[in-house]
């Protein structure tokens, strides 16, 4: 049971480099989130889906795009790195419904120079 | 408009004395709500939830928390700290709206236990 997973955990990119961080998910969730945690400032969510083929704008979306093609995968893709892109980014999944609460995975530290 | 205010950005306690970590929520209707942790260089856990059920909530690791509407109040307890509660805590606020779940995230408690 490996809940949400999330690939690389560690990454420094240059600037003006692009990346896909992954995130898979096993459960069959169809809501799945992305969020940036930066000191001071909480989560703030960047896209999410709910549902393959289905994708919106969180609150801060811009430098950044996703897609949904299956259930299981929500990856997000770095177009052009800056460094105010330097966070960790936490992906989430839940099932539908206000009552259920989200599983996360263990975060991607990038590091943008 | 949904909404989550933890009014604590730190709390320090010694081991074994109650913690008290708290939130307050707006919501145009009857919410769920839920705390999390979140251990250094981790992800987030989630600790308990309300869902219009029993209004006193147990979670894991001996924390509960009581949705109180009339003060629009969802705070965190647990009745002795330990060394490895240390962490951060979020309180969220969960709606459907027509575009699919939405969670609103307070700014987080950063609890410090002292030995």
């Amino acid at each position: 049971n490996a809940g949400v997973t999330q690939t690389p955990k560690f990454q420094v990119l240059k600037t003006g480099q692009s990346m896909t961080l992954q995130c898979a998910q096993d459960m069959n969730h169809e809501y799945m989130s992305w969020y940036r945690q930066d000191p001071g400032m909480g989560l703030r969510l960047i896209h999410y889906s709910v549902g393959a083929g289905i994708t919106d704008q969180g609150e801060v979306p811009n430098g950044y795009n996703v897609s949904r093609s299956t259930t299981e995968d929500f990856p997000l893709r770095l177009l052009s790195a800056a460094p105010s892109q330097t966070s960790v980014y936490f992906c989430a999944s839940s099932p539908l419904g206000r009552n259920y609460g989200y599983t996360f995975g263990s975060g991607t530290r990038l590091t943008v120079v | 408009a949904q909404s989550v205010t933890q009014l604590d950005s730190h709390v320090s306690v010694s081991e074994g004395t109650p913690v008290l970590l708290r939130c307050n929520y707006s919501s145009s209707y009857s919410p769920s709500l839920f705390w999390y942790v979140q251990h250094p260089n981790k992800g987030l856990q989630l600790l308990l939830k309300y869902t219009s059920a029993a209004t006193l909530v147990k979670g894991i690791n001996g924390f509960e928390a009581e949705f109180k509407k009339s003060e629009t109040s969802f705070h965190l307890t647990k009745p002795s700290a330990h060394m490895s509660d240390a962490a951060e805590y979020f309180c969220v606020v969960s709606s459907l709206s027509n575009t699919g779940n939405q969670f609103y995230f307070g700014t987080g408690t950063s609890l410090t236990v002292i030995p």
